[in-house]
């Protein structure tokens, strides 16, 4: 039932960098802002970015959101084993007047 | 601090109705655009909305879920309530509340419960 489609997973050494990419429409990341929410396995999900790029206080700035017209990014550099998890984007639909997540991502560290 | 707490039952039988009961603290649901939120999330899937309730009552629900859902709130008590009807064995899953954020023209839900674990089965 997710209109966000996000690959199911994306890896990378120590140190390097990712991305993880949230594709939709103008009902929901065209005309709407995008949060990017982590869980840690066995955990709840974490509030990560909000307002496409903007980070919550205690988030380090390894971690960066944006936004170029129906897809949304989330980019982490300088990538530890402590970021393995899965990465979910929201964001509220217009058309289905409610708030969509993506598919999710699995992030490993190799 | 914000904190969020889910509770009712772990397990629930076909056709029954789920009752989960959110109890929160460090915020007010008569403060101007707050809501509290519901989701879920199937073992091994992805996170799925299922509800927002905020602080002038409004309701919003999953279309795709709408005829199973009611979401309440009791201000006084700090509670918000999700009843769910006609619960299957694909119903199964971690149910979390949130703390939607409070500033007007974005949803973003900034504060999770721990979640509860709800099997459906005879």
């Amino acid at each position: 039932q997710s209109v966000l489609t996000q690959p199911p997973s994306v890896s990378a050494a120590p140190g390097q960098k990712v991305t993880i990419s949230c594709s939709g429409s103008s009902a929901n990341i065209g005309n709407n802002y995008v949060s990017w929410y982590q869980q840690l396995p066995g955990t709840a999900p974490k509030f990560f970015i909000y307002d496409n790029s903007k980070r919550p206080s205690g988030i380090p700035d390894r971690f960066s959101g944006s936004k170029s017209g129906t897809s949304a990014t989330l980019g982490i550099t300088g990538l530890q084993t402590g970021d393995e998890a899965d990465y979910y984007c929201g964001t509220w639909d217009s058309s289905l007047n409610g708030f969509v997540f993506g598919t999710g991502t699995r992030v490993t560290v190799l | 601090q914000i904190t969020l707490k889910e509770s009712g039952p772990t397990l629930v039988k076909p056709t029954q109705t789920l009752t989960l009961t959110c109890t929160f603290s460090g915020f007010s649901l008569s403060t101007s655009h707050v809501g509290v939120g519901w989701i879920r999330q199937p073992p091994g899937k992805a996170l799925e909305w299922l509800a927002v309730i905020y602080w002038d009552d409004d309701k919003r629900y999953s279309p795709f879920l709408k005829s199973r859902l009611t979401i309440t709130k009791d201000t006084s008590k700090n509670q918000v309530v999700l009843t769910m009807t006609n619960m299957d064995p694909v119903d199964t899953g971690t149910y979390y509340c949130a703390h939607r954020g409070p500033v007007p023209g974005t949803v973003y839900f900034d504060y999770w419960g721990q979640g509860t674990l709800v099997t459906v089965s005879s």
